[in-house]
């Protein structure tokens, strides 16, 4: 079976700890994504990876950072730093990164900070 | 900065009515529009693909239209069903996807 997978499902944290969110993915896709979505509002891109050893800054990168030392997984750290971390994050995958590509997401990661 | 905005933001309607969701963007420079279904707690399943050359996609009860010129998309459900109830997001891709927030939908028996 091809997918996306993410673990945990849900992880709950004390503030002021790092907490790393995993991403796999099988379907050999080259490019690789992280979104946060919040209640009411849509998908924001944190970080993208077109390619092994290559990533940039999305939309919302404060707080956050990622390396992609293989192609199948793509791990995200939300550290101290992220002001508001509490939210769901969803990774996706493509086969490349810009043009007429469909992006696949994996089942999410409910993250709640206290 | 692509904007992205989808009206209205929830819909309520009996079994067996058709559906319509909208879908704008400000930059029409766009490579392709997807529209997404989320079940509450869950992932994003894609549900059809438009690539900017062409006006609409068809999958079963599913018919997505897309006007580039003017910035619009439309989602159409045919028949609605129970099944049908979700949140139905559209992004638009200009190298990245950006994403309305979302129609929530209800299907009522």
């Amino acid at each position: 079976d091809g997918g996306i997978t993410q673990s945990p499902k849900y992880l709950f944290r004390k503030e002021g700890q790092n907490v790393t969110l995993s991403c796999e993915q099988n379907l050999n896709h080259d490019a690789m994504y992280w979104y946060r979505q919040d209640p009411g509002q849509g998908l924001r891109l944190i970080y993208y990876s077109q390619i092994v050893n290559d990533f940039q800054k999305g939309d919302i990168a404060e707080g956050y950072s990622v390396s992609r030392e293989k192609k199948e997984s793509f791990p995200l750290t939300v550290t101290s730093a992220q002001k508001n971390p509490t939210a769901f994050y969803l990774c996706a995958s493509s086969i490349g990164l810009a043009g007429a590509y469909e992006q696949y997401f994996g089942p999410g990661t409910r993250l709640t900070v206290t | 900065k692509q904007e992205v905005t989808q009206i209205p933001a929830a819909l309520s309607v009996p079994e067996g009515e058709n559906l319509v969701l909208n879908c704008s963007f400000t930059d029409s420079a766009i490579y392709n529009l997807q529209w997404f279904r989320q079940d509450p707690g869950k992932g994003l399943t894609s549900l059809l693909l438009i690539q900017s050359s062409q006006r609409e996609q068809t999958s079963g009860r599913l018919n997505a239209s897309l006007d580039k010129s003017s910035g619009r998309s439309t989602l159409y459900i045919a028949a609605s069903q129970p099944g049908d109830s979700a949140t139905y997001l559209c992004a638009a891709n200009d190298y990245k996807l950006s994403f309305g927030a979302g129609t929530t939908v209800t299907v009522r028996a």
